[in-house]
C-alpha cells in the first residue's frame, strides 16, 4: 500500500537544542499530520496542514512546534527548544482529502525521539 | 470534543478463535470510522474503514457500526499468532481532517 516515509527513526538530542523531524508522504496527498505518542500512552493529534498552512492545532503544539513543507519536499515537524517532556514518538501522516476513502490517514513507521 | 474509548485494555486469545475488539464514542454525528493495527516499533496499518451503520469485511476482519449506541467493533477472524499488535479505533472528527485515536487494545494470540 501507500508509503509514509520518516527520517530519521530516532534521535537522542540534549535539551535545548533544536531538532526537525522529516516526512516524505504518499505523493499525490494534499494533507499532512503529525501525532505523538508517549510511550505505554494514546497517540494524541497535533497539528493538521494543507496548502502550505496549518488548518488545526492541538494544545500539545507548543509554540516551540513548527511545521512546514517547503516546495513540495519533506513535511517538516521542527521543536526549538526541546523539553524534556518532547520525548515521545512522532508519527506522521498523510491523506488524499477527497473522495469516498479520502480521509483514510496513511502512516509513517515513527521518529522515535528522546530528549535527554 | 469526540471522545474514544477501548476495550478490553487487554485480550489473548488462542490461535483459530474468533478475538472481538470494542470501541465506543461519544458524538454519534460522525459517520468515518477506522480501525487500525500497530506493530511495535512500526506505523500504523489501516485494517478496515467503515462508514454506515451495519457490517463491513475486509478479509479476516469485519467490522460492525451501530451509531445509535456510539459502538464500533472489530472482529478478527482465525487469528494468528502475526496478529499480536495494538489494535486502534480510530474516529473521523466532523470536520474531516483530524482522526481520534482510542488507547488501543492490546491483542495477543497464543499459538
Amino acid at each position: 500500500g501507500p508509503k509514509v516515509l520518516q527520517i530519521p527513526s530516532h534521535q537522542i538530542i540534549d535539551m535545548g537544542q533544536m531538532v526537525t523531524l522529516n516526512c516524505d508522504p504518499v505523493s499525490n496527498h494534499l494533507y499532512f499530520y503529525w501525532y505523538k505518542q508517549i510511550l505505554g500512552q494514546q497517540m494524541e493529534f497535533l497539528v493538521n496542514f494543507y496548502n502550505g498552512k496549518v488548518m488545526e492545532k492541538s494544545k500539545l503544539f507548543k509554540d516551540q512546534f513548527s511545521v512546514e513543507r517547503p516546495d513540495g519536499s519533506y513535511f517538516t515537524l521542527k521543536i526549538q527548544p526541546t523539553a524534556l517532556e518532547d520525548s515521545a514518538v512522532y508519527f506522521c501522516a498523510s491523506s488524499l482529502g477527497t473522495g469516498v476513502s479520502g480521509n483514510t490517514l496513511y502512516f509513517g513507521e515513527g521518529s522515535r525521539l528522546i530528549v535527554v | 470534543q469526540q471522545k474514544v474509548q477501548q476495550s478490553p485494555e487487554s485480550l489473548t486469545v488462542s490461535e483459530g478463535a474468533m478475538a472481538s475488539l470494542n470501541c465506543t464514542f461519544s458524538d454519534g454525528t460522525s459517520n468515518n470510522f477506522r480501525w487500525y493495527r500497530q506493530h511495535s516499533a512500526k506505523g500504523l496499518e489501516v485494517l478496515v474503514s467503515i462508514f454506515s451503520d451495519g457490517e463491513k469485511e475486509e478479509g479476516r476482519f469485519t467490522a460492525h457500526l451501530n451509531r445509535a449506541n456510539l459502538h464500533v467493533s472489530l472482529h478478527i477472524r482465525e487469528p494468528q499468532p502475526s496478529d499480536s499488535a495494538v489494535y486502534l479505533c480510530a474516529v473521523i472528527d466532523t470536520n474531516a481532517y483530524k482522526v481520534i485515536f482510542g488507547k488501543g487494545t492490546h491483542l495477543h494470540v497464543l499459538p
